[in-house]
This record gives C-alpha cells, structure tokens and sequence, in this order.
C-alpha cells in the first residue's frame, strides 16, 4: 500500500448510471489530484485540489464531478458516462509549498462503461 | 501548453542487458524532472532531479537531468525480470503541484 486508497478497485458501470469513486490519503498531505489514463495515451491531469480548494479543472466533461470535504478525501462523481470514458482513473497526493514534490499515486479504479 | 515525451515507446531486453530511456520536455518555468515505474496500477516514485548533470542512483537505477537540451535518461543496469513495467517521466513546475507526464516506455525483460 502506499498511503492512498481507492476504491472500488475495479468498476462496471452503464451510461445511466450514476456512481462515485473514492480516495482517502493518510499522509499528511495537502493536495490531491485525479488523473485519467487510457490506453497509449499520457497520464491526464483531471482535476487539483490544494487546501481543499479546486485550483485545477482541465476542460473535462461536467459529467466528471469533484469532491474535496476535507484534505484527507477526494472523490470523482459520475454520471451519463460514455463508452471512451472507460480508463484506469488514478488519484494521487502531495504536499503543498514553494518546491515541487512527487506525487504518490493509489493503485487506481478501473472503470469501464458499457 | 507544456509537453513530455518518451522515447522509445517499448523496448524488450534479456536479463543482463543495459537499458536507457529518454525523456525531452518543454514546460514553462520548469523545477523539476520526476521519474516514475508503473508495474501495474500504482506509478511508484524513482527519481526526482532539479539539478543538471547531477546523477542520481538508486541501486541499479540512474538518472541524469541536463535543463540546457531539455531532456533527462533513466538508466537500468544488469536488468531482472522485475524490471519489466511502464517507466513514466514528468515535468514539474516551480509554482503549484500540477506534473505533465509522458506517455510512458514499456519495458519487458526476458528471462
């Protein structure tokens, strides 16, 4: 484990649906981020939070939902997803300040939309 | 907008062999250079560089930042099994905490 979790670990969803993924960090650390990462495709950035406060919101879809109650967990709403929204979604932490950290990352939800 | 990129995409080697995996990046006001192995679903931390031609090791592992070309490798030596994964490179910005990443080298290591 590396201090992220995320669940479920594995998700089948329809395009109807409606469903949450969650996130819970226990390091300390006061940002939090989603990426999505589809095949042959570079990690995307989805979403940052910094202090519990979105800083970040690359263009995605208004069907992605971001949640930050506290710094400590981060959840990914969803709803009326698409089949090319199917992809390995990544939550990662770090701490905040004036130096750049490295991230550490949870083990990831797999989810596809049928 | 800021880029990374990976050469070469894949590349499989025998255990014994030396590998070396090249990142270029163009990321306006640049701190650092992360390195990153991914084996299954969790990315786990190598390396991060700030510093030019200073080279960082990690057992088996090296790298090195050069910030005038824009470019950073990843050496493996004497290559195990174990080795075999996704090697990811990010550029880091000096404000904020957003990582643009590249889109990997997948590494495979025969017996």
């Amino acid at each position: 484990e590396t201090g992220v979790t995320q669940t479920p670990r594995h998700l089948v969803m329809g395009m109807t649906n409606k469903k949450s993924l969650k996130c819970e960090q226990h390091l300390g650390h006061n940002a939090m981020y989603w990426y999505k990462q589809s095949a042959k495709k570079p990690l995307e950035l989805m979403f940052v939070y910094s202090l519990e406060e979105r800083v970040e919101n690359n263009s995605v879809p208004s069907r992605f939902s971001p949640e930050c109650p506290n710094s400590s967990h981060l959840f990914l709403h969803l709803h009326t997803l698409q089949p090319e929204d199917s992809a390995l979604y990544l939550c990662a932490s770090s701490p905040t300040g004036p130096r750049h950290y490295g991230y550490t990352f949870g083990s990831g939800t797999r989810l596809t939309v049928v | 907008e800021d880029k990374v990129v990976q050469s070469p995409l894949s590349l499989v080697v025998h255990e014994g062999d030396t590998v070396t995996l090249n990142c270029s990046y163009e990321v306006t006001n640049f701190r650092s250079l992360l390195w990153y192995k991914q084996e299954k679903k969790a990315p786990t931390f190598l390396f991060m560089l700030t510093s030019s031609g200073i080279e960082k090791k990690s057992g088996r592992l090296s790298s090195i930042l050069d910030k005038k070309e824009l470019f950073s490798i990843l050496n493996i030596t004497a290559t195990q099994t174990g080795d075999s994964a996704v090697y990811l490179c990010a550029g880091g910005k000096a404000a904020g905490n957003k990582l643009t990443f590249g889109g990997g080298t997948r590494v495979l290591v025969k017996p």
